[in-house]
Formats: C-alpha cells, sequence, structure tokens
C-alpha cells in the first residue's frame, strides 16, 4: 500500500462514452501526477497539478480532462476516446520542494475502449 | 528533448549473482534520481532514491551516481527470483521540482 488509491482498477468504455478516473493520496504530498503507460513504450507524464494549480499539460488531446478539486484528490475524465487510448493510467504523487523527492504511484487504471 | 536512456534487455542473471542495470541521462542539470520496480500488470514501486554523487546502499540495493558522466545505475545483490521485474529509472527535468522523466526499462530474470 503506497497511500495513494486510483480506483476503478479496470475500465471498459464504449468510444461514445463518458468515465472518470479517481485518484485519492494520504501522503500529505503538494503535487499530483497523471501517467500513460501503452506496451512498450515509457511512462508519459499527462498532466501535474502542484497545490491544485495545473503546472504541466503535455500536449494531451483535449478529450482527456483533469481535475484537481483539492491537494489529495485527482480526476481524469474521459470522453469520445479512440482505441488506441487503451492503457494503464497510472497516478502519483510527489512532495514539491526545492526539488523533486519521491514519487509513489497508485495500483493504475486499466483502461480498455472499444 | 530530454532523454532517460535504459537498455531494454532482458538481463538474464543465475540466483545469488550481482544484477547490475545502468542509465543515462541527457540533461546536466537534473538533481533527484529514482529507481523503480514494476512486475508486470502491475504500478511501479519505488525502490531507491539518490540526490548526490556516490553509492547509497539500502539492503541488497545499491544505487550509484555520477553526474559528471550522467550516469546512474542500480546493483542488485544475491539476486532473487522474485527480484524479476522490469527497472525503471526516472530523472527530474532540468531544474524542475515536479517534473519526472521516465526511462524504458530494463527487464531482469533471475534464473533459480
Amino acid at each position: 500500500e503506497t497511500g495513494v488509491t486510483q480506483t476503478p482498477r479496470h475500465l471498459v468504455m464504449g468510444m461514445t462514452n463518458k468515465k472518470s478516473l479517481k485518484c485519492e493520496q494520504h501522503l500529505g504530498h503538494n503535487a499530483m501526477y497523471w501517467y500513460k503507460q501503452s506496451a512498450k513504450k515509457p511512462l508519459e507524464l499527462m498532466f501535474v497539478y502542484s497545490l491544485e494549480e495545473r503546472v504541466e499539460n503535455n500536449s494531451v488531446p483535449s478529450r482527456f480532462s483533469p481535475e484537481c478539486p483539492n491537494s489529495s484528490h485527482l480526476f481524469l475524465h474521459l470522453h469520445t476516446l479512440q482505441p488506441e487510448d487503451s492503457a494503464l493510467y497510472l497516478c502519483a504523487s510527489s512532495l514539491r520542494g526545492p526539488y523533486i523527492t519521491e514519487a509513489f504511484f497508485g495500483q493504475g487504471t486499466r483502461l480498455t475502449v472499444v | 528533448q530530454k532523454e532517460v536512456e535504459q537498455n531494454s534487455g532482458p538481463l538474464s542473471v543465475p540466483e545469488g549473482a550481482i544484477a547490475s542495470l545502468n542509465c543515462t541521462y541527457s540533461d546536466r542539470v537534473s538533481q533527484s534520481f529514482f529507481w523503480y520496480r514494476q512486475y508486470s500488470g502491475k504500478s511501479p514501486e519505488l525502490i531507491m532514491s539518490i540526490y548526490s554523487n556516490g553509492d547509497k546502499e539500502d539492503g541488497r540495493f545499491t544505487a550509484q551516481l555520477n553526474k559528471a558522466s550522467q550516469y546512474v545505475s542500480l546493483l542488485i545483490r544475491d539476486s532473487q527470483p522474485s527480484d524479476s521485474a522490469t527497472y525503471l529509472c526516472a530523472v527530474n527535468e532540468g531544474d524542475s521540482s515536479y517534473k519526472l522523466i521516465f526511462g524504458s526499462g530494463t527487464r531482469l530474470l533471475v534464473r533459480p
């Protein structure tokens, strides 16, 4: 148990559906991240929130929409996804200071778009 | 484009041997370096962090950092079959206090 919890663990959705991924951290961290991990590719940073402000948006298509209502919760809203968006979506959190300290990951959401 | 390079492997070692995993990075001003272990179908698990040149030991794991050569390594002593996994190297980008760049990982196989 890393102190970062993601739900759901698995999600199958059609291309016209709307769904949301949820992440919650209990570590007192002030930065939260969404990463995408596709088969045989490095982890891709999607979004970073620091103190509830989005500080990084890594050219992610608008069909992915993040939301950070407070420093403990992070959402990723999904709509009109494509089959190539099928991947493992990982949430992480860290303590942002003068430099980055350890980032801890949630269990991930395995997303399949049909 | 900042990069973190790792040999994809697989690196195959017998049980009880030392496994040596290597990582190079392109950004000279990076300050934070991490090793994660990822089992198939699972999320990455942090196993080591290192911030200054030299060695850092934690149990069977030793991280080594050489900023001049832009090189970070992970040694696993007395390798066990349960160490078989993909090992990811992560480096902060530049002087960023929040952006981590990951390598593509090295797959380690420990033969019984």
